[in-house]
């Protein structure tokens, strides 16, 4: 079993549209959860960031950790056609380990 | 502006021939790390630093070597190239001592092709 697990997609909603975007992990040590955002042929950008479990809004952004059920989200609000990207989740044990990412999500937003 | 540089962006190179992809960032970060990104297996990690002289593998360190003499510049070495280390990598930084718990910025991206 791969310590992350996260859906490829694609996943095509209109303009407007939640989004939901989800991993799965193995590990219950895993504490700090983030997802990045990859436009095609740039660097991942950091857009969220949570500690252990529980939820934080940021924006249209919304990140929700569920550690007794070993799952993260990310719901994008009222979604637009530039968060068309893909989107990897990542997560770590602690400080100095290793970053673990999934192998992200392509989501397309049309207009 | 804050950013993290890597040098260069496209490279095509022959199997065994030494080469160094340079990262550099402007932020006074003191962790920095190295991953490649392959279709179907994703962001892996190969080296990370937690401060200057301070090195550690990560999960696909072999055939790959770092140092950190400064605190600004963490480069990439390959000793050998083979096919197999084709690949697009990416250079991240985090502030904070001891190792921070999320990589804060990447570089654009170096894409390597070994033949």
């Amino acid at each position: 079993q791969k310590e992350v697990e996260q859906d490829p997609g694609p996943l095509s909603v209109p303009e407007g549209a939640i989004v939901s975007l989800n991993c799965t992990y193995s590990n219950s040590a895993f504490q700090y959860f983030m997802w990045y955002r990859q436009y095609s042929r740039k660097g991942p950008e950091l857009l969220m960031y949570t500690y252990s479990s529980g939820n934080k809004e940021d924006g249209r952004f919304t990140a929700q950790v569920d550690k007794s059920s070993k799952y993260i989200s990310l719901f994008i609000r009222d979604s637009q056609p530039s968060d068309s990207a893909t989107y990897l989740c990542a997560m770590r044990y602690q400080a100095g380990t290793a970053l673990i990412f999934g192998k992200g999500t392509t989501l397309s937003v049309s207009s | 502006e804050a950013q993290v540089t890597q040098n260069p962006r496209y490279l095509i190179t022959v199997t065994g021939k030494k080469l160094t992809v340079t990262c550099s960032q402007n932020m006074n970060h003191e962790y920095m790390s190295w991953y490649r990104q392959d279709p179907g297996l994703g962001l892996r990690q190969i080296y990370y630093s937690m401060n200057v002289e301070v090195t550690d593998k990560g999960d696909v360190p072999e055939g790959y070597k770092v140092s950190r003499k400064e605190k600004r510049n963490f480069p990439l070495i390959l000793e050998s190239p083979s096919p197999n280390q084709t690949s697009l990598y990416f250079c991240a930084s985090s502030p904070g001592g001891g190792g921070r718990h999320t990589e804060a910025f990447f570089g654009q991206g170096t894409r390597l092709t070994v033949v």
